[in-house]
């Protein structure tokens, strides 16, 4: 069965630092990979996903990921970071035939210091 | 257009009670997906339906859970004799489809459901 893990269940940055979320997938198969993000009181948010080509994905507000086969990781970033990006981080790995039964890592919360 | 909606944003029951949860997908959107999100356990997947074909129910916690989509629409969640442990936020989320490349899942609010 596919997993996910987020090694960092809490992180502060300061506002205009660089970000870097962890993200670790165990998939027997080619993966589809998405990152969402969780305001308070908001839904799920899709940031951005990986289905083939491409390594580097680039999504909405800034942000990016790289898929790293070797590494199964798919670390989220943004060169800098705006105090409007406080929020709770999910990876999630897709299966089922087009990557639809998504299973979520745990979360990564990321505080912002003005 | 509107997003997914999803009724009641709270419920408190009694232990025992039964639930309906109620979702409205994106309009046109043929695909619907449930996830439960709790404390102890993260964001889990329930069940996803598309269009007319057979629910796929492999998320299902246990046979207390039952979900339907009347129409190509509406779901419903239904949970009989609530536990404790069912207490969580459950997320609607729908899609266009479920072909690759073109099933971004677009998620509701959540019910918060609280089991006393």
């Amino acid at each position: 069965a596919q997993s996910v893990t987020q090694p960092d269940i809490h992180i502060t940055v300061s506002e205009g630092a660089s970000l870097e979320l962890r993200c670790n997938y165990s998939y027997g198969a080619t993966p589809y990979l998405f990152w969402y993000v969780q305001s308070p009181g908001q839904g799920l948010q899709l940031l951005l996903k990986y289905f083939s080509g491409d390594t580097l994905v680039q999504g909405i507000k800034g942000f990016e990921a790289e898929f790293k086969r070797s590494q199964s990781s798919f670390n989220l970033r943004k060169p800098s970071v705006h105090w409007s990006d406080a929020a709770e981080y999910f990876c999630a790995v897709g299966a089922g035939g087009g990557g639809n039964k998504l299973t979520f890592g745990t979360g990564t919360q990321l505080k912002v210091e003005l | 257009g509107a997003g997914v909606s999803q009724s009641p944003s709270n419920k408190v029951t009694e232990k025992g009670k039964d639930v309906e949860l109620r979702c409205d997908p994106i309009s046109g959107h043929t695909a619907l997906y449930w996830y439960r999100q709790s404390l102890g356990q993260g964001l889990e997947f329930l069940i996803y339906f598309q269009g007319n074909s057979a629910p796929d129910k492999s998320g299902l916690p246990s046979d207390r859970f039952s979900a339907e989509r009347t129409g190509g629409s509406v779901s419903t969640l239904t949970i009989q004799r609530t536990q404790q442990e069912d207490s969580a936020v459950y997320l609607c989320a729908s899609s266009r489809r479920l072909a690759v490349g073109d099933n971004e899942q677009f998620f509701g609010p959540g019910t918060r459901l609280t089991v006393l």
